[in-house]
């Protein structure tokens, strides 16, 4: 059975600075991994999706990697802005590519 | 291109009652899921429906079913409603394509079971 844990469950960081969040999971045969953003009270929003084939992928200040082998993903955010602020989500497909697997999340607070 | 759409936003139903949420698809997408977010579990898979069929389940009880229609629109039904079931209930989509796995997420049915 496919476990996704994210570290750590909260994070303030002041504006301005790159930060990495971390997700791990258990069963390396994913079939992709996802990040999604949440704003409070709202539904998910897809920043990135890494195929099990690759090792990274990256849109505007954001920046995904998969390390199959060691079960770990990181989120890369460069020059973070108070709208940063949301929590961040992992999931993890594997089996049946449609069913994911999600971590905790990751609160993240930018400071102006 | 309009996004995923559920209604309703917000329901208050009362212990032993059923309900049903609705979930429109991004056009063209074939594949909708289910989730369950509560504080305590966070985000829980449901089922996933593809062309009317269910192919996927969670591990939830049978009180939680649903269905596709023609049009890939997808309802799910909680019956005998308990208080653990209030939750934030989202459906996504995907295009059933190996290069397009995406799963795009509606903005979620808020329940409270009073």
């Amino acid at each position: 059975k496919q476990e996704v844990t994210q570290i750590p469950a909260a994070l303030s960081v002041p504006e301005g600075e790159n930060l990495v969040l971390n997700c791990s999971f258990t069963d390396s045969a994913i079939y992709n991994l996802q990040w999604f953003r949440q704003d409070p009270g709202k539904g998910l929003t897809s920043l990135l999706l890494i195929q099990s084939s690759q090792r990274e992928q990256t849109s505007g200040r954001l920046n995904a990697s998969l390390d199959k082998s060691s079960g770990r993903s990181t989120l890369y955010i460069a020059a973070s802005q108070p709208g940063d602020s949301a929590t961040y989500l992992c999931a993890a497909s594997s089996g049946s590519a449609r069913q994911l697997t999600f971590g905790s999340g990751t609160q993240l607070t930018v400071l102006p | 291109k309009a996004g995923v759409t559920q209604t309703p936003r917000y329901l208050i139903k009362t212990r032993g009652q059923q309900v049903t949420l609705s979930c429109s698809p991004i056009s063209g997408h074939r594949s909708v899921s289910w989730y369950q977010q509560t504080p305590g579990q966070g985000l829980q898979f449901l089922f996933e429906y593809f062309s009317e069929t269910q192919r996927n389940k969670g591990n939830f009880p049978g009180r939680f079913s649903g269905r596709q229609f023609s049009n890939s629109r997808s309802e799910m039904n909680v019956s005998t409603l308990e208080l653990g079931d209030s939750a934030l209930y989202l459906c996504a989509s995907s295009l059933d394509s190996p290069a397009q796995e995406t799963q795009y997420f509606g903005p979620g049915t808020r329940l409270l079971v009073l």
